[in-house]
């Protein structure tokens, strides 16, 4: 019964390749996010969507494109991959709307990029 | 601009001692705090937050929160350490005209047996 999960949860690659990283929720949180966790254990939000609709979207490359089909799922596709791009990334959903505004986090995906 | 500071990367304490974890805040508007724990090839875990009422916060696993706005902190304690308390303590705040969360830059809590 796992509240936030992610696919996969490593993935290995070359530059230049398309991936996509998949999240689902089953907690029947409104709002979703993806963050970049750097090797220095930084951690920043990417995108956020509320209820399949984008509410922020933070200066990232173009290359990145997130995607939600319904409320209960968050993906995130990724071109052109860089070597930069080597990071691990969380996926996380809260519910603000009804005073319950902790984030609960996938396991995240460990991105490397050869 | 919201920012929050954990200005210690690594706090060490023996086992059964109590713990500080440092948080300061600067926010505009009422803060929305939070603390959370990493532990190692895992997701972030949430532990407790402040939204309202009580400046004294209890969370998960005996960990409490002091919210004090003079001093804009918001610092985790626990009254007796574990080893297995070892792990990277995260500090947010929420952003209430966005729905952003700003996090600190983590602290690493060592706890020896």
């Amino acid at each position: 019964d796992t509240a936030v999960s992610q696919t996969p949860k490593y993935l290995v690659t070359q530059m230049g390749n398309d991936k996509s990283i998949k999240c689902e929720q089953n907690l029947g949180h409104d709002t979703m996010y993806w963050y970049k966790q750097d090797s220095k254990k930084f951690l920043k939000i990417m995108f956020s969507y509320n209820n399949k609709e984008l509410i922020i979207n933070e200066t990232v490359p173009n290359r990145f494109s997130p995607k939600s089909p319904d409320k209960a799922h968050l993906n995130l596709h990724i071109n052109s991959l860089e070597l930069g791009d080597s990071a691990v990334y969380f996926c996380a959903s809260s519910q603000p709307g009804q005073g319950s505004y902790e984030q609960y986090f996938g396991p995240g995906t460990r991105l490397t990029v050869t | 601009a919201q920012s929050v500071a954990q200005p210690e990367d690594q706090v060490n304490v023996a086992e059964g001692n109590p713990l500080t974890v440092k948080c300061t805040y600067s926010v505009s508007g009422n803060p929305y705090l939070f603390w959370y724990v990493q532990y190692p090839n895992r997701g972030l875990q949430f532990l407790l937050k402040y939204i309202t009422g009580d400046n004294l916060v209890k969370g998960s696993y005996g960990f409490e929160a002091e919210f004090n706005k003079s001093q804009t902190s918001f610092h985790l304690k626990k009254p007796s350490a574990l080893v297995s308390d070892s792990a990277l303590y995260f500090c947010a705040v929420r952003d209430g005209g966005t729905y952003k969360y700003i996090f600190g830059t983590g602290t690493r809590l060592k706890v020896l047996a």
